[in-house]
């Protein structure tokens, strides 16, 4: 059982440059989630989706754009990334109900120079 | 707004010297209360769902507990592999399933 799957595990950019960061679960989850993770803040919310078609901002949602065409996926996409993207990006899902808990992926490293 | 507070940010024990992390919240209302341990490079991995005040659950070496102002961790006679971050989360009544996270509790075991 893969629960969550991210890639890629690493990628380094260049400031302006766009990327994709894939995320898949297969646990057959409604609810999906992107955190970023800094050194001293915690896990920040930027994006979730609470079913196929459906998508809303976090806290820090500025520069990411999200879809959810389906319900094992929901990519997180930087259209122009800037320094301050720098981070580790964590997508997590859970079932949606009481008390039920994320499920988190291994995450992506990504730095942009 | 849901606020989850963390002390203390950092947390250096001696293997067997027990100890306790704090997580205080406030949330209008208390869905569930989460614990979850982080290791360098991974994803954090859930541990524990609290739901009222006075409910504990224990896993190992690690017991957590809740009252209807914070919860605690505690760790009794710590091993050096209890060594991770330890992160504590809400999920608040109305709205959506997701819960609003602490900054966590990094903690070393010493051998």
């Amino acid at each position: 059982n893969a629960g969550v799957t991210q890639t890629p595990k690493f990628q380094v950019l260049k400031t302006g440059q766009s990327m994709t960061l894939q995320c898949a679960q297969d646990m057959n989850h409604e609810y999906m989630s992107w955190y970023r993770q800094d050194p001293g803040m915690g896990l920040r919310l930027i994006h979730y989706s609470v079913g196929a078609g459906i998508t809303d901002q976090g806290e820090v949602p500025n520069g990411y754009n999200v879809s959810r065409s389906t319900t094992e996926d929901f990519p997180l996409r930087l259209l122009s990334a800037a320094p301050s993207q720098t981070s580790v990006y964590f997508c997590a899902s859970n079932s949606g109900g009481i008390g039920q808990p994320q499920h988190f992926g291994d995450g992506t490293r990504l730095s942009i120079l | 707004e849901d606020q989850v507070t963390q002390s203390p940010e950092a947390l250096r024990l001696q293997e067997g010297e027990s100890s306790s992390l704090n997580c205080s919240y406030t949330v209008s209302g208390l869905r569930g209360l989460f614990w979850y341990r982080q290791d360098p490079g991974k994803g954090p991995e859930f541990l524990f769902t609290l739901y009222s005040a006075g409910e504990e659950k224990e896993k190992e070496r690690l017991k957590a507990t809740l009252t209807k102002k914070e919860s605690f961790l505690h760790i009794t006679a710590p091993k050096p592999e209890d060594s991770a971050t330890y992160l504590c989360a809400v999920q608040a009544t109305g709205g959506s399933y997701i819960p609003t996270f602490g900054r966590g509790t990094s903690l070393i075991v010493h051998p």
